[in-house]
């Protein structure tokens, strides 16, 4: 009941194009989902959250997608481009749960020329 | 770059050595973090310190032991490794401690291989 699925586990994609990425949850207990990026050999970098009071947040070309009901949330990343090339890894964690983050399982993004 | 700094970046140590990692963080945030990661998975949690205080130990083997000596600073203590430890190994931070759900800023992880 921890766990996040994710999904792809990889994806090319145009340059241009739109890049989305989708993770599921089934703890309803989960109330806080960022996003990570991460290049090859740096850590981690968060780039945008989402709680499940909000059904959207978008920032610059990242926007994410939140569907409570069905216990899923999204990354779209708008107007792809090679810089975007990463691991992208979605994330959940509970109230009162020490801050503690249930990571997905990775997708893999190779944006092409 | 990032605000949490790792040391050293690289490091490749023998069975029976005894070495630390080192993390800092200036950005008064209250709690840090260590994460164990593996080639191609996600991080995986080791240890949570709040307001200096071992909060969350995920089970982790005595032959890693971590130590928080000031709001600032994160040491990880290795000692007797085996291969199987090699991996990256990050430090991060979060402002208020472990209260409530709030972002975690990564360092760059130091690379860890055991001989």
């Amino acid at each position: 009941q921890q766990q996040v699925k994710q999904s792809p586990q990889s994806l090319i994609v145009q340059k241009g194009g739109i890049s989305i990425i989708n993770c599921a949850y089934e703890n309803t207990a989960f109330d806080y989902f960022p996003w990570y990026q991460q290049f090859p050999g740096k850590g981690p970098a968060l780039l945008i959250a989402i709680r499940p009071d909000v059904s959207e947040k978008k920032e610059g070309r990242f926007t994410i997608s939140f569907n409570k009901s069905a216990k899923q949330f999204s990354l779209h990343i708008m107007d792809s481009q090679p810089g975007d090339s990463a691991t992208y890894f979605c994330a959940a964690s509970t109230a009162g749960g020490g801050n503690k983050l249930t990571f997905g399982t990775g997708t893999q993004l190779k944006v092409e020329l | 770059d990032t605000e949490v700094t790792q040391t050293p970046k690289h490091l490749v140590m023998g069975m029976t050595n005894k070495k630390s990692l080192k993390c800092e963080q200036h950005m008064g945030h209250r709690a840090m973090y260590w994460y164990k990661q593996k080639a191609k998975k996600p991080p995986e949690l080791m240890f949570v310190y709040s307001y200096e205080k071992l909060s969350i130990n995920e089970s982790v083997p005595s032959r890693f032991s971590p130590e928080c000596p000031n709001s600032s600073l994160l040491n990880l203590h290795l000692h007797a490794l085996q291969p199987e430890d090699s991996a990256l190994y990050l430090c991060a931070s979060s402002p208020w401690g472990i209260s409530s759900n709030q972002p975690q800023h990564f360092g760059d992880g130091t690379r860890l291989s055991i001989l």
